[in-house]
């Protein structure tokens, strides 16, 4: 089946610590994976994408890198900052599925001066 | 483009009322997603349209929920009977078409966030 599994939060950091937010993946067929950014009290914003194997997405100083063979797509920032404080989902899609996207359960991160 | 606009934001309901919900996509998408999202989880999918066909709905679209798209432009969920667990935010996303997901995700709209007391 297809599923999306994410470390779990809060991640609590200091301003200009570097971040880290695991994501792994089971997937029927060759999914596109998302990483989403929701702030508190909206909706959800994409944040990067990546389409095939060993693909980059990056995005505000975000990153992430498609791992086939380890069936990953960590999120990584160099530099995070108080305004990057809110909740991110991992997400993938699939042709079968018919635009549908999967997510995990989000992990919230929270940025200390 | 004006993005994807979900009305109302907040609806605070008794139990047992009907409740409806309002998404205005982008303009020209045909395809138009719901999803719920629960306190401290990922969103999962509810149903969605391709112009006026609603092609799928989840299991977790109970027979008290229904959705519709009449002219394949905007879509309405209601909420018969409401409970407690139904308290989430409901958001709608749209776009194009698959191949557009698959290659750029899709655009949500902020949310309607129901609260059943």
């Amino acid at each position: 089946g297809n599923s999306v599994t994410q470390m779990e939060g809060p991640v609590t950091l200091s301003e200009e610590a570097f971040l880290t937010i695991n994501c792994t993946y089971t997937a029927t067929g060759y999914p596109s994976l998302f990483w989403y950014v929701q702030y508190p009290g909206e909706g959800l914003q994409l944040l990067l994408k990546a389409t095939k194997a060993d693909d980059k997405g990056s995005n505000k100083g975000f990153e992430a890198t498609y791992r086939k063979e380890t069936t990953s797509f960590h999120l990584e920032k160099g530099s995070v900052q108080v305004s990057d404080s809110a909740v991110y989902f991992c997400a993938l899609s699939t042709f079968k599925l018919g635009g549908k996207l999967i997510f995990g359960q989000g992990t919230e991160l929270s940025v200390k001066p | 483009d004006t993005g994807v606009s979900q009305n109302p934001r907040h609806k605070i309901t008794k139990r047992g009322q009907n409740v409806t919900f309002r998404c205005d996509p982008i303009s020209e998408h045909n395809r138009l997603y719901w999803y719920r999202q629960t306190l401290g989880q990922g969103p999962e999918f509810l149903t969605y349209f391709q112009n006026e066909a609603q092609l799928e709905k989840s299991r977790l679209l109970s027979d008290r929920f229904s959705a519709e798209r009449p002219k394949g432009s905007f879509s309405t969920l209601e909420i018969q009977r409401t409970e407690q667990g139904d308290s989430a935010m409901y958001l709608c996303a749209s776009s194009p078409k698959v191949g557009d997901i698959v290659n750029y995700g899709y655009t949500f709209g902020s949310g309607t966030r129901l609260t059943v007391v």
